[in-house]
């Protein structure tokens, strides 16, 4: 597809489930973030890969947390043990990558978590 | 503690007015700025960018203004349309910083033209 494509749109599970998104950015573009955004509030930056060096995880909240990028392309986050506190829009965003200073990010729609 | 602080957090207007929304930033050194509109449901999309030496740049019936000295930008929007009902994001990336955290998001401000 022409855009950054995220899967499931909505997620609806139970209390200490574990649960995957995945994000498949525009091809050809060698920067991959994940953010959370919660109802009201700014994005919150989780997760940033860039090319094949090891990924910025700074942004993770908790160890429940992780992401992994296969090939330089498609990535997964993935929350285990979700609690309430968990539930909002995981956005992926993908860009040309960070030695374009200006670089524009391209949003894919967002994965609607709620827990439950 | 770099920061991004936007205002209105809410909006209403009347469809065909007009309307400013303010973004008032601590990111330094700076490298630019961008403003982005999220509808509903949707994703983010880049509306304009403004670098160090712009004052002023305009999109259809969008202008940004930039103050570098006072680190404020403005996103004035003309003749409002029902479509451009949506929250507005100001986004500020740091000059050398090009970890995960290089830009620093604002809270947004949510606009809703009403016919």
């Amino acid at each position: 597809g022409a855009g950054v494509s995220q899967s499931p749109s909505n997620k609806v599970t139970e209390k200490g489930k574990d649960v995957e998104l995945r994000c498949d950015p525009i091809s050809g573009h060698t920067a991959l973030y994940w953010y959370r955004q919660s109802l009201g509030q700014g994005l919150e930056f989780l997760i940033y890969f860039q090319g094949n060096s090891a990924p910025d995880k700074s942004g993770l909240p908790s160890d429940r947390f992780s992401a992994e990028r296969t090939g330089g392309s498609v990535s997964t986050l993935t929350i285990q043990r979700t609690q309430q506190e968990d539930s909002a829009v995981y956005l992926c965003a993908s860009s040309l990558g960070q030695d374009l200073p200006t670089g524009e990010l391209f949003f894919g729609e967002g994965s609607r978590l709620t827990v439950l | 503690k770099n920061q991004v602080e936007q205002s209105p957090q809410s909006l209403i207007i009347l469809e065909g007015k007009n309307c400013t929304l303010q973004c008032n930033y601590t990111v330094s050194p700076f490298s630019n700025l961008r403003w982005y509109k999220q509808d509903t449901g949707r994703g983010p999309v880049s509306l304009t960018i403004m670098t160090f030496s712009e004052n002023t740049k305009s999109n259809g019936r969008y202008t940004a203004t930039l103050d570098a000295d006072t680190k404020q930008s403005s996103l004035h929007i003309t003749a409002s349309q029902l479509s451009d009902s949506a929250s507005y994001i100001c986004v500020v990336r740091h000059l050398y910083n090009n970890a995960g955290n290089m830009l620093t998001f604002g809270g947004g401000t949510r606009l809703m033209v009403k016919p």
